[in-house]
């Protein structure tokens, strides 16, 4: 799978948009873009994936650049629950998913 | 909204014995997969189940670790003979397919003493 890289930490305002970067400049044609948060030591909790395309669900958005080298995942409205460690991840899905550090998301008050 | 479940939520052994942990993956799910996280640290990938076979395992996943679907809804990871650092939180998963989303339990915290 492929490698990506995340900034290690991002504030955002409660209300305002949250917009997470991540780098996969790597990636290969058949793996997709997935993210994922983790909410203290809780699972890891599936938000959205992509394979080119942008994609929106009720829970955020995943822009995609046209090369697939890097992606944002945008949280529309960000809320004191949604402070977490987020994840990019690039895989074809099978088997074994590589979490790396992530970003660590603190939206304040 | 299906969701996977693990028990227990926290086991605390003494170091040498056998711990099982259970998980109850989503019931239409195909593919189950075991994961850990030792506290400070990143998710790691333990081992990959299908068809009542192991599909992939990562190196952490040695001859003290075995996994098993005793029926149809269980699936659970056995630690032989536990050190002090398989102290860790350990995570259950499941996806419809092999290259499908993959869906995580809350966790079963594991201490060894």
């Amino acid at each position: 799978d492929a490698k990506t890289t995340q900034p290690p930490s991002m504030d955002c305002a409660e209300g305002r948009a949250a917009n997470l970067p991540c780098n996969h400049s790597t990636i290969s044609g058949n793996e997709y873009v997935y993210w994922y948060r983790q909410i203290h030591s809780q699972g890891p909790q599936y938000i959205i994936h992509g394979l080119k395309n942008n994609e929106t669900n009720e829970m955020a958005s995943l822009i995609i650049t046209e090369d697939r080298k890097s992606s944002t995942l945008i949280l529309p409205h960000a809320t004191l629950r949604d402070t977490a460690v987020y994840y990019c991840i690039a895989s074809t899905g099978a088997n074994n998913l590589f979490f790396g550090t992530g970003t660590r998301l603190t939206v304040i008050p | 909204e299906p969701e996977v479940t693990q028990t227990p939520s926290h086991q605390v052994t003494q170091m040498g014995q056998e711990v099982i942990l259970r998980c109850v993956p989503i019931s239409n799910h195909l593919y189950f997969y075991w994961y850990r996280q030792i506290l400070g640290q990143k998710v790691e990938f333990l081992v990959s189940f299908y068809n009542n076979e192991i599909s992939e395992k990562s190196e952490i996943f040695d001859d003290q670790f075995s996994v098993e679907r005793p029926d149809g809804s269980n699936f659970t990871l056995k630690i032989r003979s536990t050190k002090l650092e398989d102290s860790a939180m350990y995570f259950c998963a499941s996806s419809l397919e092999e290259w499908d989303t993959q869906y995580f339990g809350p966790g079963t915290r594991l201490t060894v003493l």
